[in-house]
């Protein structure tokens, strides 16, 4: 299947700061990614829906000033949590692809905050 | 998109069969039946997906009756590597545009030696 892939890995950040996670799809073109957010032992959250070339649409009670998308190419998606606080920290993971049998999921992003 | 509802947990040994059933009672016309797998600290993979009936791939089969308020993954002969959460989905791919995935508690698979 289409691979996608996400950098970095794992982040570690000071309380206050902010942090870009990338999500990419290496052998294909995604008009549209999701972004997700897991706690431990829970499901997977949708947290917002990242268009290429315009606005992302997110979830309810997800705030949009707080995790800024940007989908600029065809390729690329990045979800920036903007002044990152302790109960942020979780695993984010992205997908790429339009249709629901065509998902392909990245291998998440380990985000703590310190 | 139509809601699902999964055991929370199961148990089985290596070399057992694994079914997973899942229901969902308000299923649409279009809507597609979609199982996921995923490892601890991974992002979810692909395992099967049906519309009716049965569908059979290399690792898995998935059985629909033919009300299709309900599915069963089936696993045959489980080993260790099995072990993991296994998410029922349900969502229309024919519409020709996107359809995001709205994931459930999902069930967490626990093969022992």
């Amino acid at each position: 299947g289409a691979v996608v892939s996400q950098h970095p890995s794992r982040v570690i950040c000071k309380s206050g700061t902010s942090v870009k996670i990338e999500c990419r799809s290496l052998d294909f073109q995604a008009t549209t990614m999701f972004w997700y957010r897991q706690f431990p032992k829970q499901s997977l959250m949708l947290m917002a829906t990242s268009n290429e070339g315009s606005k992302a649409t997110y979830e309810q009670g997800v705030e949009k000033d707080k995790f800024l998308i940007n989908h600029a190419s065809l390729t690329l998606s990045t979800l920036t949590v903007t002044s990152a606080h302790p109960e942020d920290s979780s695993f984010y993971i992205c997908s790429a692809g339009g249709k629901v049998n065509e998902q392909f999921f990245g291998p998440g992003t380990r985000l703590t905050v310190l | 998109l139509a809601k699902t509802t999964q055991p929370i947990s199961m148990d089985s040994y290596e070399g057992q069969e694994v079914n997973i059933t899942c229901s969902h009672n308000n299923i649409a016309t279009n809507d597609y039946i979609t199982w996921y797998q995923q490892f601890p600290s991974q992002g979810p993979r692909f395992i099967i997906q049906g519309y009716k009936t049965k569908v059979t791939n290399e690792v898995a089969s998935l059985f629909i009756p033919a009300d299709r308020k309900s599915s069963t993954l089936s696993l045959p002969r489980v080993s260790l590597s099995d072990t993991a959460v296994y998410y029922c989905l349900v969502g229309d791919t024919g519409s020709g545009g996107y359809n995001k995935l709205i994931f459930g508690a999902g069930t967490r698979l626990a093969v022992h030696p």
